[in-house]
């Protein structure tokens, strides 16, 4: 069974950093492409950032320069770090997983809160 | 890059169908078959509905259907139930070199 299960968010506070994981079962993450997709309160979805299988890496305008994708694949965990954070990055992040490296996101993590306040 | 357009809300009762829209322009819905829709409930991930525009993963009932004219793309949902009350957005790949998918704002579903 494919799961995803994020850790690492909580209150920071603006111009910190933050390192979320996710973890993976069922598949292996360096064979597949994922993403990070966060979502404000009350708000819709926003794409962050994509790492593929082959190591390329992409991210939002909005995050570029302070947001690093990652895998670490002896640990099958996809990682986002974050800096310079501010209060317009308070979201839900969710960790997904791109269906065969395709331009849709068949899994989901539960996702995990970042709430970036002083 | 704005994102995908889609009505705030649409309503229908149990039995009925209703369509939700989603407005893109020539760089992403109107040229890419790459459309997907997801359902979300509050409190809950996203949920895969359809993706590349018509294709149900398996497990969606086929009471969830999708197509797509020009640059805007649709998902009807047919028969509906208490439980298709939730959060819609569709998302499409763009050939923005900035981004990579764009979500729709999301349509919440209430039925009646």
């Amino acid at each position: 069974e494919v799961q995803l299960v994020e850790s690492g968010g909580g209150l920071v506070q603006p111009g910190g950093s933050l390192r979320l994981s996710c973890v993976a079962s069922g598949f292996t993450v360096s064979s597949n492409s994922m993403s990070w997709v966060r979502q404000s309160p009350g708000k819709g979805l926003e794409w962050v950032s994509v790492i593929y299988s082959d190591g390329s890496t992409y991210y939002a305008d909005s995050v570029k320069g302070r947001f690093t994708i990652s895998r670490d694949n002896s640990k099958n965990t996809l990682y986002l770090q974050m800096h310079s954070l501010s209060t317009e990055d308070t979201a839900v992040y969710y960790c997904a997983r791109l269906h065969a490296g395709r331009f849709y996101f068949d899994y989901w993590g539960q996702g995990i809160l970042v709430t970036v306040s002083s | 890059q704005s994102a995908l357009t889609q009505p705030a809300s649409v309503s229908g009762s149990p039995g009925q169908s209703i369509t939700i829209s989603c407005t893109g322009t020539s760089s992403d819905v109107g040229v890419y078959n790459y459309v997907s829709w997801y359902q979300q409930h509050p409190g809950k991930a996203p949920k895969l509905m359809i993706y590349e525009v018509s294709n149900r993963p398996s497990g969606v009932s086929n009471r969830f259907s999708g197509s797509k004219s020009g640059n805007t793309a649709s998902l009807t949902i047919s028969g509906l139930q208490a439980e298709d009350e939730a959060d819609y957005y569709c998302s499409s790949y763009t050939s923005s070199i900035t981004l990579f998918v764009l979500f729709g704002g999301g349509t919440k579903l209430t039925v009646l």
